[in-house]
């Protein structure tokens, strides 16, 4: 089952905040975030892989529930370059990954 | 150093067709991945090989579809007889470790199918 992304699209003005929500039906030990940009590959942003574990990645970061089975991706004084699709990504077994529906953002100046 | 490379960038197929799509790993990667991404949806799981053998082929749509990775390296996926429905942006991804739900997939630039 692929987890779930919300909210579906995002609309941003420089400088301000979003949080990006990705939750799972099944336990999790791991959650990856990816951005997309249109027509490019996805681009690896974090692996989150303990519960309650927080990481970062510029002014990026996420956090990770194992209980709550969910992970969040926040954006923070957002940037033009922050525009694009982002997924998360939980795993289905030791390699594979089964991707949200994705969480298109739009930063506007 | 060179990333994932996909080539073509672009196909156009009439249906019933047959099309091969190439993915060229990051050197030394052991682990490779093909997903196929459908327009506003996320990458969905193809298959997985570690080394050349396919170790995980259950996300294949049927048996018009088919990959192999000869010498460990370079990938190819076939699809014989292709329909309107196959057309999506096909994805290879490539990974240091066996354990790719733990490590980092470094995904290629893709192939844009389209089946008429």
């Amino acid at each position: 089952q692929q987890p779930v992304q919300s909210p579906q699209a995002v609309i941003l003005r420089e400088g301000e905040d979003a949080v990006i929500n990705c939750s799972s039906s099944k336990a999790l030990y791991s959650v990856h975030w990816y951005r997309q940009k249109h027509g490019e590959a996805p681009v690896f942003l974090m692996i989150l892989l303990k519960g309650g574990e927080q990481k970062g990645h510029d002014k990026i970061s996420a956090s990770f529930n194992e209980k709550k089975q969910q992970s969040s991706l926040y954006l923070t004084a957002s940037q033009l370059s922050y525009s694009g699709t982002y997924f998360c990504g939980t795993p289905r077994g030791d390699y594979k990954l089964s991707f949200g529906a994705g969480t298109t953002v739009t930063v506007r100046a | 150093g060179a990333g994932v490379s996909q080539t073509p960038s672009n196909k156009v197929t009439e249906k019933g067709k047959y099309v091969e799509l190439r993915c060229d790993p990051i050197s030394g990667h052991t682990a490779l991945y093909w997903y196929r991404q459908s327009l506003g949806q996320g990458p969905e799981f193809l298959i997985y090989f570690q080394g050349t053998g396919a170790a995980d082929d259950s996300g294949l749509p049927n048996d018009r579809f088919f990959a192999v990775r000869p010498e460990g390296s370079v990938s190819t996926l076939k699809i014989q007889r292709t329909e309107r429905g196959d057309s999506a942006v096909y994805l290879c991804a490539s990974s240091s470790r066996v354990s790719g739900s733990m490590n980092e997939q470094f995904f290629g630039p893709g192939t844009r199918l389209t089946v008429l």
